[in-house]
């Protein structure tokens, strides 16, 4: 996992701005995701992304983007419309989406604190 | 779609005793079960996991069994020590639309005292 970051590492947004989060991996995984947390609670998965060009709708998609032009990058895209952005954002990847299996243990990076001003 | 129940959410031992952490899911075709140790501000680090072909698995303290048939799983930690002490989160891969997917449990803090 060590070969996950993200930045920065605390991230501070004014009501109606967009912000964007950074997650890069130099791990050759395919597959890359990205998952929010809030205190108390489990991880909840935002959108994930199998392959470079292609992402998918998580959970919680509203008021995030995201995009997968490079398969070493992954960022997220806070929006305007994320009206309670405030939490600890984790990005995490795999070898592969497992679909056959194996290939499937997700490895985290150090993870982002969002903070609303 | 797939839940993932885990109790308790906080755990408090003394060092040297055993912790136990149960997770129960809700589909029967999850086949991946990881747990993830996570300490304060820092990333979820996986610590051990099984797949449905297997009832047990162990590594050094910690050891991890799984009951297909009640599906339910759980975490234990023997010979505890005061760096064990973090958010352990469970979680259950089903597939979903094609995909397979993590659902986590909404984790349990372990304290070990001195």
């Amino acid at each position: 996992d060590g070969g996950i970051t993200q930045s920065p590492k605390y991230l501070f947004r004014k009501e109606g701005q967009n912000v964007t989060l950074s997650c890069e991996q130099n791990l050759n995984h395919d597959a890359m995701y990205w998952y929010r947390q809030d205190p108390g609670q489990g991880l909840r998965l935002i959108y994930y992304s199998q392959i470079v060009n292609d992402f998918q709708k998580g959970d919680i998609a509203e008021g995030y983007s995201v995009s997968r032009e490079k398969k070493e990058s992954f960022p997220l895209t806070v929006t305007s419309a994320q009206k309670n952005p405030t939490a600890f954002y984790l990005c995490a990847s795999s070898i592969s989406a497992p679909l056959a299996g194996g290939g499937e243990t997700q490895y985290f990076g150090p993870g982002t604190r969002l903070l609303v001003l | 779609g797939e839940n993932v129940e885990q109790h308790p959410s906080t755990l408090s031992v003394q060092e040297g005793d055993s912790a136990v952490i149960k997770c129960t899911y809700s589909d029967s075709a999850s086949n991946y079960f990881p747990w993830y140790k996570q300490e304060l501000g820092k990333r979820p680090q996986l610590i051990i996991d099984i797949r449905s072909n297997v009832g047990e698995k162990k590594d050094q303290r910690i050891a991890v069994t799984l009951n297909k048939t009640a599906k339910h799983f759980s975490l234990h930690i023997t010979e505890t020590q005061p760096e064990d002490s973090a958010v352990y989160f469970c979680a259950a891969r089903a597939p979903s639309g094609g995909y397979n997917k993590l659902i986590f449990g909404a984790g349990t803090r372990l304290a070990v005292h001195p």
